[in-house]
């Protein structure tokens, strides 16, 4: 069981909007950042939000997130075909006996 | 650009001991963090461990017991030994940079292709 929890799944017609959630707790999303990270099918992670909400360069400004006390959300607007992969959050987890980090369960995102 | 490509055996025996090596090319080692992340089929993401190019570790509290990460600078390179191994512990195996250096909540970057390592008699 993930420590982060996400949907198993979400889905969305082209041109939609469709978002992600991701729900933690006061040690992990309550007080760090919120990291996003595309897996398009067979293919290693690649990072898609950095700091709740910040975009590196290349990724489309169709992908944005936000932050809400334990919780953060994924929402990507205008959706496209290419956009089918699954979805998963992360952040670090201060705990007493250090930081680690943690990932949600991941959310396999359908174009219909 | 920055690669990073892990390499290794793809079939360990139950009990023994699991070893991969991630090299680092396009760039240097030093002043980054560096990563162990693994994802069991079909399942999602699991962070290993991390290792400061300096030598300092942090290892994911479930496989502290079992888990080595050492970097050799010389060779750009960093590397996972992961020991008593069972087919739990099959998966791909990432390797990854954390950036930004110099900070303590960094985050991951790039990452390697991956490699499947099965653990079967």
């Amino acid at each position: 069981q993930s420590v982060l929890t996400q949907p198993p799944s979400a889905s969305g017609t082209p041109g939609q909007r469709v978002t992600i959630s991701c729900s933690g707790s006061s040690s992990n999303i309550g007080s760090n950042y919120v990291y996003w990270y595309q897996q398009l099918p067979g293919t290693a992670p690649k990072l898609l939000i950095y700091r709740n909400n910040q975009r590196p360069s290349g990724v489309p400004d169709r992908f944005s997130g936000s932050k809400s006390g334990t919780s953060a959300s994924l929402a990507i607007s205008g959706l496209r075909s290419e956009d089918e992969a699954d979805y998963y959050c992360a952040a670090w987890d201060d705990s007493l006996s250090g930081s680690n980090w943690v990932f949600g369960g991941g959310t396999k995102l359908t174009v219909l | 650009q920055v690669q990073l490509q892990e390499s290794g055996p793809g079939l360990v025996k139950p009990s023994e001991t699991l070893s991969l090596t991630c090299t680092v090319s396009g760039g240097s080692i030093s002043s980054y963090y560096w990563s162990w992340i693994r994802q069991p089929p079909g399942k999602g993401l699991e962070w290993i461990g991390y290792i400061y190019y300096s030598g300092s570790t942090n290892y994911n509290p479930s496989l502290k017991s079992r888990v080595t990460i050492s970097v050799d600078t010389s060779k750009n390179q960093f590397s996972l030994k992961l020991s008593s191994v069972t087919a739990a512990d099959t998966a791909v195996y990432y390797c990854a940079r954390g950036n930004p250096p110099y900070v303590t909540h960094w985050y991951f970057d790039l990452w390697g292709r991956g490699t499947l390592v099965t653990v079967s008699s």
